[in-house]
């Protein structure tokens, strides 16, 4: 299997479910990121890791906590959630940290409702 | 103001019709600019990539750049029904680790 693949594709939770997104890469890449995609707004970065280091929170809510056991997997644990946290998940890579001429490559997502 | 604004559309042409998108920006810092195109239920993938001002092709696509007027334009000749898609722009500065993102604009190719 090649590029970024996230499980699962669709998850619908409610408010006090407790659930967790995957990822995993085959790039061998050093860099994996975790975004947010609403409906009619653009992209929102929550999370970045770099060799497994976090190196940015974009001022997430504690209800989503990350983790990077491996520069190949990323996790997103995800409780007590709000409605408004209905959107499409996307996990990231790059070779490594974005700076130069680094690249994205994004998985399909996972599509998570609320309810 | 946002830093990035890209009209979200939707847009609608006919096959074989040239496709203007485009985006405009505030941070004159930015220096590296993208286009992504998303297909309904995937992830973004990466289009097409310029370094600062001028023109970049690939195929039927072709990315500008102007630095002075804050205005990147991805046009795509010939266009295909496959083409239909949402594009999203995305730039970031020199050695910044924060990629910005379009709106995204919706297009359809009718057949």
């Amino acid at each position: 299997e090649t590029g970024v693949t996230q499980t699962p594709r669709h998850l619908v939770m409610g408010m006090t479910n407790k659930k967790s997104l995957k990822c995993e890469q085959h790039l061998g890449h050093n860099a994996m990121y975790w975004y947010k995609q609403s409906a009619k707004k653009p992209l929102e970065l929550m999370f970045v890791y770099n060799f497994k280091e976090q190196t940015e929170n974009n001022s997430v809510p504690s209800r989503f906590s990350p983790e990077c056991p491996n520069s190949s997997h990323l996790f997103l644990h995800l409780h007590t959630l709000q409605p408004e946290d209905s959107a499409l998940y996307l996990c990231a890579s790059s070779q490594d940290i974005l700076g130069g001429v680094e690249k994205l490559f994004f998985g399909s997502g996972t599509q998570l409702s609320v309810l | 103001q946002k830093e990035v604004e890209q009209d979200p559309g939707p847009l609608s042409v006919p096959e074989g019709a040239i496709v203007s998108l485009n985006c405009t920006y505030s941070n004159s810092a930015f220096q590296y600019f993208m286009w992504y195109r998303q297909y309904s239920r995937k992830g973004p993938e990466l289009l097409m990539y310029t370094y600062s001002s001028g023109n970049k092709e690939d195929g039927r696509f072709t990315a500008q750049v102007d630095k002075s007027s804050k205005y990147i334009s991805l046009f795509i000749r010939d266009s295909q029904p496959s083409d239909s898609a949402t594009y999203l722009c995305a730039m970031r500065g020199q050695g910044a680790q924060k990629l910005v993102f379009g709106q995204g604009t919706r297009l359809t190719i009718n057949p």
